[in-house]
């Protein structure tokens, strides 16, 4: 464990299912993010979230909805997706630009 | 826009042999570098990181180079073991973007016994 878990670790829904992404972090960090890994693709940059407060939103459809209710939790709210969506999805957490990232083990997600 | 890239897609090493991984970025203002190494199934996990102010970092069987003249970043693994078998990614950020890091594209390194 690396102190991020997220659950589920593997999903499967339909384009017209509501599904949520959960993670959390027992480190004591102020940033999380998350990000969307497809195959043969860098890491995608989705959505920062530093001491609660979104600070970026790098281009995602509105069919991804992140929430942040607290410093240790971060949830991606899915609607309506598409088969490209299919990918695994990481959250990492970080205190600052000084120690880098801890990610989680990801959701491995399937859109039938 | 600004980029960082590996040159090889994928490296396939014999079993204690030394792996050596390399990475190119493109901004000169980066001045902190991180390589992750990702094994199936599972997320990135950090392995060494390296500040610009230093152009040699050591860990335990991994060594980091850092080339600021050529914008040039490698990972050496010493005596590589089938552990080692996993993507590698490397990153980079600096001071003015805060927390955001860059990803490369990462390399697959597969060890044979």
């Amino acid at each position: 464990e690396t102190g991020v878990t997220q659950t589920p670790r593997h999903l499967v829904m339909g384009m017209t299912n509501k599904k949520s992404l959960k993670c959390e972090q027992h480190l004591g960090h102020n940033a999380m993010y998350w990000y969307k890994q497809s195959a043969k693709k860098p890491l995608e940059l989705m959505f920062v979230y530093n001491f609660k407060e979104q600070t970026e939103n790098n281009s995602v459809p509105s069919r991804f909805s992140p929430e942040c209710p607290n410093s240790s939790h971060l949830f991606l709210h899915l609607h309506t997706l598409q088969p490209e969506d299919s990918a695994l999805y990481l959250c990492a957490s970080s205190q600052d630009s000084t120690y880098g990232y801890t990610f989680g083990s990801g959701t491995r997600l399937t859109v039938v | 826009g600004e980029s960082v890239g590996l040159h090889l897609p994928t490296l396939s090493v014999q079993e204690g042999d030394n792996s050596i991984i390399n990475c190119a970025y493109s901004n000169s203002a980066s001045d902190y570098f991180i390589w992750y190494k990702q094994e199936s199934g599972k997320g990135p996990q950090f392995i060494i990181d390296i500040r610009s102010n230093m152009d040699k970092r050591q860990g335990q069987r991994v060594t980091v180079l850092l080339n600021k003249t050529v914008k040039h970043l490698s990972l050496q693994i010493a005596a590589t073991q089938p552990g080692d078998s996993a993507v590698y990614f490397c990153a980079e950020t600096t001071g003015n973007a805060g927390n955001m890091l860059t990803f490369g594209g990462g390399t697959r390194l597969m060890v044979k016994p």
